[in-house]
């Protein structure tokens, strides 16, 4: 595997469900990040991890929950989401020293019912 | 006014065409300049990185800025069907006490053989 791999590519899941998004980065980098992509607005950072610390929440509600538990692994856990958290989550990496340069996973599109 | 504004098209245009793409931007604390490309179902990928006013030529692309005006530009020579893609572009600044990118909305590009 190369670059920035995300699973699942797809997820369906209802407003009671509790699923996890994965994120993995084989570029040696030390900075993972979390984006929320919705049609017709730009893309929302979430979260920011260095070293695996939490750096960042921009006020992301509670139903959504990261972890890192290495600098390598990020992942997103979803618990009672709404249909509006409907949309494509990326998740990115980069060097801690080089934010400006962020890699992209290809995404998982999620579909809350 | 939004910081980061990009006209989300969408644009099209016949085979070989120059295509321009641009965006604008309110805040005069933003450093670096970047141009992502995220084809359909993919994320977005770094295409060009800019941090000073004027010109950055990387093959058929070129990348302008113009900290002035505080507008910054992607042409595209000899357009290609392969280049059908939304263009994102991203800028970076120093916000509390990190750095981070903000992105444009996005302008979704078909290039028709």
């Amino acid at each position: 595997e190369t670059g920035v791999t995300q699973t699942p590519r797809h997820l369906v899941m209802g407003m009671t469900n509790k699923k996890s998004l994965k994120c993995e980065q084989h570029l040696g980098h030390n900075a993972m990040y979390w984006y929320k992509q919705s049609a017709k607005k730009p893309l929302e950072l979430m979260f920011v991890y260095n070293f695996k610390e939490q750096t960042e929440n921009n006020s992301v509600p509670s139903r959504f929950s990261p972890e890192c538990p290495n600098s390598s692994h990020l992942f997103l856990h979803l618990h009672t989401l709404q249909p509006e958290d409907s949309a494509l989550y990326l998740c990115a990496s980069s060097q801690v020293s080089r934010p400006d340069t962020q890699y992209f996973g290809p995404g998982t599109r999620l579909t809350v019912l | 006014q939004k910081e980061v504004e990009q006209d989300p098209g969408p644009l099209s245009v016949p085979e070989g065409a120059i295509v321009s793409l641009n965006c604008t931007y309110s805040n005069s604390a933003f450093q670096y300049f970047m141009w992502y490309r995220q084809y359909s179902r993919k994320g977005p990928e770094l295409l060009m990185y800019t941090y000073s006013s004027g010109n950055k030529e990387d093959g058929r692309f070129t990348a302008q800025v113009d900290k002035s005006s505080k507008y910054i530009s992607l042409f595209i020579r000899d357009s290609q069907p392969s280049d059908s893609a939304t263009y994102l572009c991203a800028m970076s600044v120093r916000r509390g006490g990190s750095e981070k990118l903000v992105f444009g909305k996005g302008t979704k590009l078909t290039v028709n053989p």
